[in-house]
Formats: C-alpha cells, structure tokens, sequence
C-alpha cells in the first residue's frame, strides 16, 4: 500500500524553465511534508517542507505547494539548473499525535535539466 | 562537524552471515532512524528511535535488530544476512519532529 506516490519516475526540462514535481499521498493523518533531493552515490539531502497549516513554502527557486483536498503536493523549482538533475523524493509524516518520527517516501522522480 | 557518519560504505556478505552497520552523529539529534533504498520503492522506514534506549520498528524490520544506548550512536544489526537484504542502507537523524533528517551517504549491502 503506497501511501505516498510520485507518479512520474522520470521528467526532463530544459535549463532556465521551471520543473514541476507531484506527490499524492492517501493518508489523511499526514501534516507535515518534504522534499528531498539525491545524488547517485550520496544520501538524501534535505530541501524544503511544508506544514499542512499552510498551502505555500518557498525557499530561493524552489516552491512547494500543498493540496490538501486533493491530497496533492508539487515541488516548483525555477530557473531549473543543471545542478538540478537528481531524483527527487516526496515524503510526508503523521506528525506529534500519529507518530511523527516517521517519515513515509514516494519512490521518487528523476530529474534531467538539460543544455 | 561531521553530521551522520556510516560505515562501511561497501560490504558483500554470504547468506546467513551477521554484521552490523555503524551509524554515528555528531549534532546531539534525539532523533534517528534507518532506511533502506531499493530500486522503484523509494525509501523504506526499519527501525527509529526517539532517544536513547528507546527504539520502535519501521515498516521492514524483519531480519534486523536494534539498539540506542547512547544518544550518538544507531547501530544496525543484521542477524543472518538473506539475498533480500540486498540494498543501500540510509541512517538518518533529526533533532525533532517534522523537521527535516540529515542522512548518511549510505551502506551498500550485497548479500551472495
């Protein structure tokens, strides 16, 4: 049962236009989400979250934007770069009162910003 | 400041052998938690901990033990080693909840 779902595995942009990442999620006690982003060979590294009190986090180019009727988040990233290629994950936990330490990932989203 | 250290970084092993791979941090994080990665699953939750001596399971804790006696360290045990332990094993800490982990650059486990 995959509670979090990155539906496309792959996304190819051009550099200088703007990379649009999805996330669905079905469990409803999910309030607090993330965005992680991995190089081969290196471990996740944290990017940007957001609350589910609010609809909208941005941080430089990057933006994340919660759905929560939807049960939908995307990740905006603009002007993409090269440096942007890399998988990209989504993960949501439960937070204080349904067991916040645990994080739940999507199988993630390659990213390829092409020249 | 070395943030989460783990190691080994490779390590090829034979059915029914048990080791232990090495999580240490070093940002006083309560908060710790082991992963592994396989290809089109994503990363999935093993074991955490919410401090030391506090420990719960994940949701694929089967073959792997646990133990936090200390708040720095977060060591996993595997206990007879299976091909279906083949995998990339993430450890990560966090300082509390819903902020964001800080993860390892990981153990690479084959299992022959």
């Amino acid at each position: 049962d995959q509670q979090v779902k990155q539906n496309s595995p792959s996304l190819s942009v051009q550099e200088g236009r703007i990379s649009i990442l999805n996330c669905d999620y079905t469990n409803s006690m999910f309030d607090y989400f993330l965005w992680y982003k991995k190089y081969p060979a290196e471990g996740p590294t944290f990017l940007i979250s957001i609350s589910s009190i609010k609809d909208k986090n941005e941080d430089g180019r990057f933006t994340v934007f919660l759905n929560k009727s939807a049960k939908h988040l995307s990740l905006h990233i603009v002007p993409s770069q090269p440096g942007d290629s890399a998988v990209y994950f989504c993960a949501a936990s439960a937070g204080f009162t349904g067991g916040g330490n645990k994080l739940t990932f999507g199988t993630g989203t390659q990213l390829k910003v092409e020249l | 400041n070395a943030g989460v250290t783990q190691t080994p970084k490779f390590q090829v092993l034979k059915t029914g052998q048990s080791m232990t791979l090495q999580c240490a941090q070093d940002m006083n994080h309560e908060y710790m938690s082991w992963y592994r990665q396989d290809p089109g699953m994503g990363l999935r939750l093993i074991h955490y901990s919410v401090g030391a001596g506090i420990t719960d399971q994940g949701e694929v804790p089967n073959g792997y033990n646990v133990s936090r006696s200390t708040t720095e360290d977060f060591p996993l045990r595997l206990l007879s080693a299976a091909p279906s332990q083949t995998s990339v094993y993430f450890c990560a800490s966090r300082k509390q909840p819903n902020y964001g982990y800080t993860f390892g650059s990981g153990t690479r486990l084959t299992v022959v």
